[in-house]
């Protein structure tokens, strides 16, 4: 089955750290652009960041840049997100998501159901 | 990187159509014939009906197009039926970026 399994998120204090992870299984990870994508309770989809295949680009929203970082492991099938310097504002389902069919920069076919992060004190 | 505008809400009685709007700027939306449109239901991970302005992805009913002009893209949804009822969100890329729209929500009357 062509799946993503996304993991990691929890309950943390402002300032605080956390990884999240991706698990992709059913297709060639390694041949496809990741993305994450966050959605905070009742409000809309953000996108956060992304990766080229084999993780030497990335590119971050301004929200996040300089404490979130984006990574991959191919021999793992699996894509990352270290997150840093947690903000109350970060508190979302954290989606990881790809095109897998659709070629392109755009139009992401297949996404993970997410892992909640909350930060509160 | 400032979200796309969408309308919060639309409506239509089933059989009718609904159409969503979503502007952007030239350095998105009108810079490229990169626009996508997705929906969610309630506790649900997003899916994609629209990719590349008015490309329709594999079991899509073709009921649901999209088209552009300038800095806005549209969605429609004829021939609305309940499970049509959800939220729906376009996205554009934006260079090295991609940027959401502040979502729709479409009630079927």
């Amino acid at each position: 089955e062509v799946q993503l399994v996304e993991s990691g998120g929890g309950l943390l204090q402002p300032g605080g750290s956390l990884r999240l992870s991706c698990e992709a299984s059913g297709f060639t990870f390694s041949r496809y652009w990741m993305h994450w994508v966050r959605q905070a309770p009742g409000k809309g989809l953000v996108w956060v960041s992304r990766i080229n295949t084999d993780g030497r680009s990335t590119s971050y929203a301004d929200s996040v840049k300089g404490r979130f970082t984006i990574s991959r492991d191919n021999a793992k099938n699996t894509l990352y997100l270290q997150m840093n310097s947690l903000r109350a504002e970060d508190t979302a389902v954290y989606h990881c998501a790809t095109n897998v069919v659709v070629l392109g920069p755009d139009g992401f076919d297949m996404w993970g159901q997410g892992t909640m992060v909350t930060v509160s004190s | 990187q400032s979200a796309l505008t969408q309308p919060p809400s639309a409506s239509g009685s089933p059989g009718q159509s609904v159409t969503i709007s979503c502007t952007g700027t030239s350095s998105d939306v009108g810079g490229y014939n990169y626009v996508s449109w997705y929906q969610q239901h309630p506790g649900k991970a997003p899916k994609l009906m629209i990719y590349e302005v008015s490309k329709r992805p594999s079991g899509v009913p073709d009921r649901f197009s999209g088209s552009k002009s300038g800095n806005t893209a549209s969605l429609t949804v004829s021939g609305l039926q309940a499970e049509d009822e959800a939220d729906y969100y376009c996205s554009s890329y934006a260079g090295s970026n991609i940027v959401f729209g502040t979502g729709t929500k479409v009630t079927v009357l």
